[in-house]
């Protein structure tokens, strides 16, 4: 177990809709990551936040947005789904801010998400 | 071409067998790198993190970088059943402190037969 928490573990919605994902970082990490993984593109990197504050972005879509609240958790927003956004998306947690020696990252268990 | 390219496999190996796992690198900026474990369906498992170049060792799991050659490997010694996973390098480098964005492989299928 990592420590880093994820919900829901699973979600089936339909083309069009909206759906939140949520995370909750490790005790004491203040940088929350998102990746989302495919079976074409693999593990990608979608944004990242540091205590409140977004430090990177990465392959992520004008549908899709983030943000870190005070208390460190992280919600992933993606609207106007399409078949496309079905995937493995992933939240990740580290210490620090950026790529310094011992700031390594865990990750969460996922949420699956199919877009029927 | 892509920044990370790693051998998708699978690679099927016998109990207690030596594993070599690979990945080749086009950006020289890297200077983190690590290896993750999969199981099937679950998160990314961080097994080893190494900085710049060299050897780590810990266990079973050797991971060695040669910034020089851009190239990375994980080795597992006496390979277990419970090994059987997809295993991801990634990497990453240092903007400035600003960033720790994680670039995979594609992850490479290992299966241990008991």
């Amino acid at each position: 177990d990592s420590g880093v928490t994820q919900t829901p573990k699973h979600l089936i919605t339909a083309t069009g809709q909206r759906v939140t994902l949520r995370c909750s970082p490790r005790s004491g990490d203040l940088s929350v990551y998102w990746y989302q993984q495919s079976l074409d593109q693999g593990l990608q990197f979608l944004i990242q936040y540091y205590n409140g504050e977004e430090r990177a972005k990465g392959n992520i879509l004008e549908r899709f947005s983030a943000q870190q609240f005070p208390d460190l958790h992280s919600e992933l927003n993606l609207s106007s789904l399409e078949l496309g956004d079905s995937a493995l998306y992933f939240c990740a947690s580290s210490r620090r801010q950026g790529a310094l020696q011992g700031d390594e990252q865990y990750f969460g268990p996922g949420t699956r998400l199919t877009v029927t | 071409q892509k920044e990370v390219e790693q051998d998708p496999g699978p690679l099927s190996v016998p109990e207690g067998a030596i594993v070599s796992l690979n990945c080749t690198y086009s950006n020289s900026a890297f200077q983190y790198f690590m290896w993750y474990r999969q199981y099937s369906r679950k998160g990314p498992e961080l097994l080893m993190y190494t900085y710049s170049s060299g050897n780590k060792e810990d266990g079973r799991f050797t991971a060695q970088v040669d910034k020089s050659s851009k190239y990375i490997s994980l080795f597992i010694r006496d390979s277990q059943p419970s090994d059987s996973a997809t295993y991801l390098c990634a990497m990453s480098s240092n903007y400035g402190g600003a960033t720790n964005k994680l670039i995979f492989g594609t992850g490479t299928l290992l299966a241990v037969q008991p």
